[in-house]
């Protein structure tokens, strides 16, 4: 059974400050990982993706990976208030090319 | 580039009414999705198409629920004879290939049907 896990939260961050966001998987046959953004009504838009172990930054984000304990971060630097929103994983496994497996998200108010 | 367009964006039904959800992909995306997310979860995969092809329907309820994509026109969720637990937040997100660590999704403003 494959599964992606996030805390709900809400994780509350000042402003300024490091949000560390993070999701666990189930299965070690996992390819690819996704962070999406999803503000309140409103549809999920593409942050970063990551295939490889290590991190990856763009801009104020970082990704990082670690494959043998089976968990994707998410890290964002000088949070700003607008970066509050539900930040969501998904996880891609080998045996398909397209689908993905959502955690639930996690809720992250950054108080300015 | 117009985005994903999904329409209607609320859409409110009575029990036993049939709910219809539409969903044209980004121009050049010939890759469907449909997602359900009910509050507080994560988005549940539904049915996966191509044109004129239904690719992958395995999350979508085997009753009430058909989708299409014919060769003009938008893709079509279809929920006959609705029912309460149907309310949710339904999200089309298309993509250019089918692999997604090439060509990752992007989503509609979604369709949030309330049945009454």
């Amino acid at each position: 059974q494959k599964e992606v896990e996030q805390n709900s939260g809400p994780l509350s961050v000042p402003e300024g400050a490091i949000a560390s966001l993070n999701c666990t998987y189930s299965d070690r046959g996992s390819q690819s990982f996704f962070w999406y953004r999803q503000y309140s009504g409103k549809s999920p838009e593409l942050i970063m993706f990551i295939y490889s172990n290590g991190d990856k930054e763009d801009g104020r984000f970082t990704a990082q990976l670690n494959k043998a304990s089976q968990y994707v971060s998410l890290l964002i630097r000088d949070s700003q208030p607008s970066d509050s929103a539900t930040y969501l994983c998904a996880v891609k496994w080998e045996d398909s090319n397209y689908q993905l497996i959502w955690g639930a998200g996690t809720k992250l108010i950054i108080k300015p | 580039n117009a985005g994903v367009m999904q329409n209607p964006r609320h859409l409110v039904r009575r029990r036993g009414q049939e709910a219809r959800l539409r969903c044209s992909p980004m121009k050049g995306h010939s890759h469907v999705y449909w997602y359900r997310q009910l509050p507080e979860e994560g988005l549940k995969f539904m049915v996966y198409l191509q044109k004129e092809n239904i690719i992958d329907e395995s999350g979508m309820p085997k009753e009430r629920f058909s989708a299409e994509f014919p060769k003009e026109g938008p893709s079509i969720l279809r929920i006959q004879q609705v029912v309460r637990g149907d309310s949710a937040a339904y999200f089309c997100a298309s993509s250019p290939r089918s692999d997604h660590n090439n060509s990752p999704l992007h989503f509609g403003n979604g369709t949030r049907l309330t049945v009454t």
